[in-house]
This record gives C-alpha cells, sequence and structure tokens, in this order.
C-alpha cells in the first residue's frame, strides 16, 4: 500500500505571498492532520481534516487554512507568508480518528525570504 | 491536558552501546503510547507502540514498556548501529479525551563507530 506523499518536496517563497501544500493519504485513511516542525518549537499540530471538514485546530493564525477532498485528499494554504513560516510541513493521515495511529509524509520544506 | 516529557538530547554513543531515550507523560485518561523516529530529510515514521499498561512494544531491536505507575515509556535498544542515527519523538494520544496528538521535542541520536 502507497504511503502518505506530499507535494511540493521543496518550496521557496517571499514575504507576503501565498503557498499551497498538497497531501495524499494512504488508501482508506480519512483523517488528514498537518504539523509544522521547526527548530526551536518542534512538532506543532495545525489542523486536521475529516470527511471534507476540520474536526480540530491548533493555535495557529487565520493566515493558515486547509481543506479535504472528497477522496481525503488535503492541501493546506498559508496567506501572507511571513519569515517565521519557513518550516518542514509534515501531513500524517490515520483511519478514522486523529487519535488513531498517524502515518507520516515525508513533507514539504517551504524557505520565505 | 496531555503532554510528554523527552530527555533533552544530542545523545553521542559509539556503535553497540546500550540506548535509553527517557519519556513520561501526563494524561488524564488512558493514552496509546507511540514511538516515532524521523531520519534526515525524512518525515516521522512509526517505530513501535503500546496501547494499554503493561504492553511492551519493539521493533527493529527497539522495546519500551507501557509504565502506568511510573507514567513512562522509556525507549531502548541493546545494541546501537551508526543506521539508527536519528531524531526519536515520544507521543501519546487519548482516544476518549483527545483531539490531537501531542509529541515531545524530540531526541536526537548519534552513533559513532
Amino acid at each position: 500500500k502507497a504511503g502518505v506523499t506530499q507535494t511540493p518536496r521543496y518550496l521557496i517563497k517571499t514575504r507576503g505571498q501565498q503557498v499551497t501544500l498538497s497531501c495524499s493519504p494512504i488508501s482508506g485513511h480519512r483523517s488528514v492532520s498537518w504539523y509544522q516542525q521547526t527548530p526551536g518549537q518542534g512538532l506543532q499540530f495545525l489542523f486536521e481534516y475529516f470527511s471534507e471538514t476540520q474536526r480540530n485546530k491548533g493555535n495557529f493564525p487565520g493566515r493558515f487554512s486547509g481543506r479535504q477532498f472528497s477522496n481525503s485528499r488535503s492541501e493546506m494554504n498559508v496567506s501572507t507568508l511571513e519569515l517565521g513560516d519557513s518550516a518542514l510541513y509534515l501531513c500524517a493521515s490515520s483511519l478514522d480518528r486523529v487519535t488513531d495511529t498517524q502515518y507520516f509524509g515525508p513533507g514539504t520544506r517551504l524557505t520565505v525570504l | 491536558g496531555d503532554s510528554v516529557t523527552q530527555m533533552e538530547g544530542p545523545v553521542t554513543l559509539s556503535e553497540e552501546a546500550f540506548l535509553t531515550i527517557n519519556c513520561t507523560y501526563t494524561a488524564t485518561g488512558y493514552p496509546s503510547l507511540f514511538w516515532y523516529v524521523q531520519y534526515p530529510g525524512e518525515g516521522l515514521q512509526l517505530l513501535l507502540k503500546a496501547t494499554k499498561a503493561d504492553d511492551k512494544g519493539s521493533n527493529k531491536g527497539f522495546e519500551a514498556t507501557y509504565r502506568k505507575e511510573t507514567t513512562s515509556f522509556h525507549l531502548e535498544k541493546g545494541s546501537v548501529q551508526v543506521s539508527d542515527s536519528a531524531v526519536y519523538f515520544c507521543a501519546l494520544s487519548d482516544a476518549n479525551t483527545g483531539n490531537q496528538f501531542y509529541f515531545g521535542t524530540g531526541t536526537s541520536l548519534t552513533v559513532i563507530p
């Protein structure tokens, strides 16, 4: 069974731009979670989607948003990029609940200049 | 709220040395406990898990036992290899009370030949 895939793997943007990241979960998994990983803050939970609805949300500003499609694929959007948004963005999928075992993709490395 | 505390790194060991990475948790319910590993430039991979007290998770020579009395889930390996060099994350989730995974800050391990 194919694992979680994320595209693109690397991205370079400038301040003020917006960016969209994509995640395809493991086949049959309906819950998709997004995390931001930085050296200073570690792994921080952004949000979780299930059945095209945001079910859980971390403590991030409204510039961070996401959506999920009917095939469980998910996208994450960050608007008005700031230097501090430079990070590795990880997507994880799980069967039904956010508390089920999570399986991670390789991540998208975003650099904001 | 729920949380995970991991021993600070970095940890440097010689090949074939014994490894222990300490992890303690705080939870209001009965969480499942996990160890994930992250190799350079990659996402997190599930290493092992335990879903109830006294369960032992094991994989690739690594072991961890769910100790409710000490609220701990320490990771051990009897003889580390250079290929074990990575960052290790302890995590918990609680299906009954939680709405997200909680990760520790990660412990970097370097094994030298």
